[in-house]
């Protein structure tokens, strides 16, 4: 049992450049987010899935763009990275009620 | 706007002494409050999950909710140097797929 798969751990971008930042999850779970956690700041949601086919902005959305391909993926992009950009990048999924269970985090730093 | 409001510490204890954790939160309507332990580099991780006022014990980790105060704490009780970390409060509206996070508590355990 994997849990949520993050891919890639690493990756180095230029400022411009775009990249698609991959989630997985084989619990079944309906809902998965995406978050950013900078220092200081605490984990901060990007976009959120409630169910297949749905997708919502979260606190700071500009710049990302989200696909939830199937009930298991749910993809984020970024079409023009910028410094600012430079975070650590989780995904979660959640069912129903319950806790909420994380990848293992993508280190993103935008030059 | 929902908050979650956590001292960023650093808290600091002495082995084998009893390391307490706050969290308040502004949403009356919460209905479910989880406190997750991040290490370094490392991604979230569940400790506890309260969902109803008292105490709820688990191990050395006793979570503790006041629903009419709108605040829940952890206690960490013989605090050993594993236990350094960061420590997450989320909190769940009812009805609601998006969890409220504080930005965190870090403590330090030292020998």
């Amino acid at each position: 049992n994997a849990g949520v798969t993050q891919t890639p751990k690493f990756q180095v971008l230029k400022t411009g450049q775009s990249m698609t930042l991959q989630c997985a999850q084989d619990m079944n779970h309906n809902s998965m987010y995406w978050y950013r956690q900078d220092p200081g700041m605490g984990l901060r949601l990007i976009y959120y899935s409630a169910s297949e086919g749905t997708t919502d902005k979260g606190e700071v959305p500009n710049g990302y763009n989200v696909s939830r391909l199937n009930k298991r993926e749910f993809s984020l992009r970024l079409e023009s990275a910028a410094p600012s950009q430079t975070s650590v990048y989780f995904c979660a999924s959640r069912l129903g009620n319950t806790e909420a269970f994380f990848g293992q985090g993508t280190r993103l730093t935008v030059v | 706007q929902k908050e979650v409001e956590q001292n960023s510490g650093p808290l600091s204890v002495p082995e084998g002494a009893i390391a307490s954790l706050n969290c308040t939160y502004s949403d009356r309507g919460s209905q479910s409050f989880f406190w997750y332990r991040q290490y370094s580099g490392k991604s979230p991780e569940l400790i506890m999950f309260i969902y109803s006022n008292g105490d709820k014990e688990d191990g050395r980790f006793t979570a503790q909710l006041n629903k009419a105060s709108q605040y829940v704490s952890l206690l960490i009780r013989d605090s050993q140097p594993s236990d350094s970390a960061t420590y997450l409060c989320a909190v769940y509206g009812g009805g609601s797929y998006i969890p409220t996070f504080g930005r965190g508590t870090s403590l330090i355990v030292h020998p």
